[in-house]
């Protein structure tokens, strides 16, 4: 199984700052890495597959970088409708496995 | 517009059984896998199961293998989870989610609870 560690856990930023979050798994996944964001009460929503594409709909302010097991999502100006848990997915191999999460709170 | 609505879920005691729907529309839905996925309460998410297109193969996390099946009645455009022997430990909201044609989701439904307990 590939562990997926996310850092931090929790990210304080403030708004209009850019915020970095980490993804690394413990054996090459590729380029086959996807994000999420959860808001409290919400289901996930994909934000970004194939470690750089974002989704239908996605503003450009998030990005992700990265590949084998290295992995960054970054939000280059935090607005605040981006406070929110934010989760990386590998579908390189079965089982497919999430990241821990890593919490966005406002500083 | 894709539409996942998920039910089936409530309180069942340990060792009991519970079968989840998740009604789907907006797609194509007998050519396209479909996966569920888990949050106990106030953790992180848990992939459960995947279901491919056409009836085709399935996959489960060791933590559900043998005692959960997932399946689909295309001509009711309807994904099925069915949970046997429930243990404390599955307690958590299931979603399912539209597989995307390498397995990431998109988008997920709302989720159903499913809480067990004595």
């Amino acid at each position: 199984e590939k562990v997926m560690t996310q850092s931090p856990a929790t990210l304080s930023v403030s708004p209009g700052e850019r915020a970095t979050l980490s993804c690394r798994a413990s054996q090459s996944v590729s380029s086959n890495l996807a994000w999420y964001q959860q808001k409290p009460g919400q289901a996930p929503r994909l934000l970004i597959y194939g470690a750089s594409t974002r989704a239908t709909g996605i503003p450009a302010r998030f990005s992700g970088s990265g590949s084998g097991t290295e992995f960054t999502l970054t939000i280059s100006s935090l607005q605040s409708d981006d406070f929110a848990v934010y989760y990386c997915q590998q579908y390189n191999n079965w089982p497919l496995t999430f990241g821990q999460g890593t919490k966005v709170e406002i500083k | 517009e894709v539409q996942l609505v998920e039910s089936g879920g409530g309180l069942v005691q340990p060792g009991g059984s519970l079968r989840l729907s998740c009604a789907a529309s907006g797609f194509t839905f007998g050519s396209n896998a479909m996966t569920w996925v888990r949050q106990a309460p106030g953790k992180g998410l848990e992939w459960v199961s995947t279901i491919n297109g056409r009836g085709g193969n399935t996959y489960y996390a060791d933590s559900v293998q043998g005692r959960f099946t997932i399946s689909r009645d295309d001509s009711k455009t309807t994904l099925y989870l069915q949970m046997n022997s429930l243990r404390a430990e599955d307690t958590a909201v299931y979603y399912c989610a539209k597989d995307q044609s390498l397995h990431w989701f998109d988008p997920w439904g709302q989720g159903t609870l499913v809480t067990v307990s004595s």
